[in-house]
């Protein structure tokens, strides 16, 4: 059993620019949430994809967005990048939707300057 | 929106000696509750869950609506629960986890 892999581990981008972040869920999942966690902070639910449709969102602005593959596997993409989305990223796959144990990957951190 | 209130960053505890993460939330409805641990180098893993009402690795958290707190409870800290502690709520409106802010408990030996 394989479990949550992301890439890239460490990012760094200019502000304005654009970045996609890859996931790979858990062998057998197939639904992906992804979080925001900023220093310090507890991580924050950007949006979740079940079955390749979004099925819930954060309080985050449209320029957030992803995709969800017929693998499972997931990327979430960012445009116009801003210096307040630096953060540590982190994907989570769980078995189904709804509040089943969510399973983590190792994150993306995305420097922005 | 659901909130989850962890009023401690930190927790500084001696081997052997009690530890309580305390965690409160904000729902008014039927609230799903977990409680989450990243140690050193390691990913965000869950720790246990409110419905399971198991003792994983000694913890134990209980339920009290009243006071709508979901506190996290070890009677005798280990050297090896040093990590990080989030307490979450899961919202079935929208399918999220709404996370704490996070404890991290140091034990002294």
């Amino acid at each position: 059993e394989t479990g949550v892999t992301q890439s890239p581990t460490h990012l760094i981008k200019t502000r304005g620019q654009q970045v996609t972040l890859r996931c790979s869920s858990q062998s057998g999942h197939n639904t992906v949430s992804w979080y925001q966690q900023a220093l310090g902070q507890g991580p924050q639910f950007i949006f979740q994809y079940y079955r390749e449709e979004e099925n819930g969102r954060g309080n985050f602005p449209p320029r957030f967005s992803g995709l969800q593959f017929p693998n499972y596997s997931s990327e979430l993409n960012v445009n116009a990048l801003e210096l307040d989305d630096s953060a540590l990223y982190l994907c989570a796959s769980s078995l189904k939707t709804g509040s089943t144990e969510a399973f983590f990957g190792q994150g993306t951190r995305l420097t922005v300057v | 929106a659901q909130r989850v209130t962890q009023p401690e960053k930190l927790l500084s505890v001696f081997k052997g000696a009690p530890v309580e993460l305390k965690c409160n939330y904000s729902y008014s409805g039927s609230p799903e509750l977990f409680w989450y641990v990243q140690y050193s180098r390691q990913r965000l893993q869950l720790l246990l869950r409110h419905i399971s009402r198991e003792s994983i690795k000694g913890f134990t958290a209980d339920l009290n609506k009243g006071e709508t707190s979901f506190h996290l409870k070890k009677p005798f800290a280990q050297e090896e629960d040093s990590a990080m502690y989030y307490c979450a709520s899961y919202e079935a409106a929208g399918n999220k986890l709404t996370f704490g802010g996070g404890t991290r408990v140091l034990v002294k030996p």
